[in-house]
């Protein structure tokens, strides 16, 4: 089945700097890649998601890459702010989705 | 929470009793998914639905069943609960290869 590596497990960052959190996936059939942002205390909100006929995705601040020859994707967040600072999972899915373990973000104002 | 409740939200309970934890959809989804969340391992699959009695096991489903009467609820039990089922217990709908949307989790300690 399907193995994703989230890295790295913890991130600082000072406010404004750029975010950077990357995954790696084992099977090539996976064709979808959402990213999930956890608060405390609260279930893992969709942020941003890449399918696998794209290479790149922006939204705002956020933009994903995809690299299906290398399986591997990554969540960039650029101009942090102190209301970014949450737990932020990778998933990879085929027809079951599997998740990383997930990264906890810190931004310090 | 796209119109997913969970319940409870938190319970203790001691280790050999059954515990059910329920979740409710307004949104008349045909996939509901049960997870548990554990630090240093993500979300993994328990158990999930694909449509009113139709279930399937996932990654982590030893000690656990689960039962869709309704399209709008999916029930989790905990057998003979053990320390090792606790946990943060989140309910998800979505269809495979979509984005799933969670609800607000049920914290269970099992002392």
């Amino acid at each position: 089945g399907e193995n994703v590596e989230q890295h790295p497990s913890t991130l600082s960052v000072q406010e404004g700097d750029s975010a950077v959190i990357k995954c790696t996936y084992s099977d090539s059939a996976s064709n979808y890649f959402p990213w999930y942002k956890q608060e405390l205390g609260k279930g893992p909100q969709l942020i941003i998601d890449i399918r696998s006929n794209v290479g790149e995705k922006k939204d705002q601040r956020i933009a994903v890459t995809l690299n299906k020859t290398a399986k591997h994707f990554s969540l960039h967040i650029t101009e942090t702010q102190p209301e970014d600072s949450a737990v932020y999972f990778c998933a990879a899915s085929n027809n079951d989705m599997r998740f990383g373990a997930g990264t906890r973000l810190t931004v310090k104002p | 929470d796209a119109g997913i409740t969970q319940s409870p939200r938190h319970k203790v309970t001691e280790t050999g009793t059954p515990v059910t934890l329920r979740c409710h959809q307004t949104e008349n989804h045909r996939y509901m998914y049960w997870y548990r969340q554990d630090p240093g391992h993500g979300l993994r699959l328990i158990h999930y639905s694909y449509g009113v009695k139709d279930t399937d096991k996932g990654e982590v489903s030893d000690g656990y069943s689960v039962s869709r009467s309704k399209t709008e609820d999916f029930l989790l039990t905990l057998e003979s609960a053990t320390s090792s089922q606790t946990s943060v217990y989140f309910c998800a709908i979505g269809a495979p290869q979509e984005t799933q949307y969670f609800g607000p989790g049920t914290r269970l300690l099992v002392l």
